[in-house]
């Protein structure tokens, strides 16, 4: 089992939906979870991080992470077509380095 | 500041040969950062360096690979002999700290393909 797994995907949503993207984890000691999204050909970039169980908002974006079910998930309101991207969530585990999922693809199709 | 800096950003080679992948991390940042990227594994992490020391290299998959730091400006990931199936997106990446929500940052990939 992979320390932090994501839903395979991929996943095609409409223009302006809200695509969910998950993620759990096994690693107990993890603290800090990333999300990092990548353009196909390019390199990850950081979107969101979120340690507190609950909630964070940025934009259209929004993190939630449950602790107590090792679950994270990535929220992405009013889908656009430039939010297509394979998105990677991390995990950063009682080793301190990051651990990535093996990404979800999404396409936003307009 | 640049970023993170990669050469070659493509380099394709035969079986056999020896590979040189270079990273110039960012300025001031403590930790760099080795992944190999493929569809088949996802992003793997081979080693990391803090302030120039090798901390972890148990991503590293066999002997062809090594991995140096000789200075803070500068790193390089070696294969030889290279074979096919490291063909790979190599990326490096660097941090300031390793710690809480500290980004790590990445460069802009070598695309390695070995005939």
């Amino acid at each position: 089992q992979k320390e932090v797994e994501q839903n395979s995907g991929p996943l095609s949503v409409p223009e302006g939906a809200i695509a969910s993207l998950n993620c759990t984890y096994s690693d107990r000691g993890s603290q800090s979870f990333f999300w990092y999204r990548q353009y196909s050909g390019k390199s990850p970039e950081l979107i969101m991080f979120i340690y507190s169980n609950g909630d964070k908002e940025d934009g259209r974006f929004t993190a939630q992470l449950n602790k107590a079910s090792q679950y994270v998930s990535l929220l992405i309101r009013d889908s656009q077509p430039s939010d297509s991207a394979t998105y990677l969530c991390a995990g950063r585990g009682s080793a301190r380095q990051l651990t990535f999922g093996s990404g979800t693809q999404l396409t936003v199709l307009p | 500041d640049a970023g993170v800096i990669q050469s070659p950003r493509h380099e394709v080679t035969e079986m056999g040969q020896e590979v040189t992948l270079r990273c110039k991390p960012i300025s001031g940042h403590d930790y760099l950062f080795w992944y190999r990227q493929t569809m088949m594994r996802g992003l793997e992490l081979l080693i990391y360096f803090n302030n120039n020391v090798p901390i972890d290299d148990s991503g590293m998959p066999e002997d062809r690979f090594s991995a140096k730091m000789p200075n803070a400006s500068f790193s390089t990931l070696k294969i030889q002999p290279s074979e096919p199936r490291d063909s790979a997106v190599y990326f490096c990446a660097s941090s300031l700290v390793l710690a809480g929500d500290n980004e790590q940052f990445f460069g802009p990939g070598t695309r390695l393909t070995v005939l």
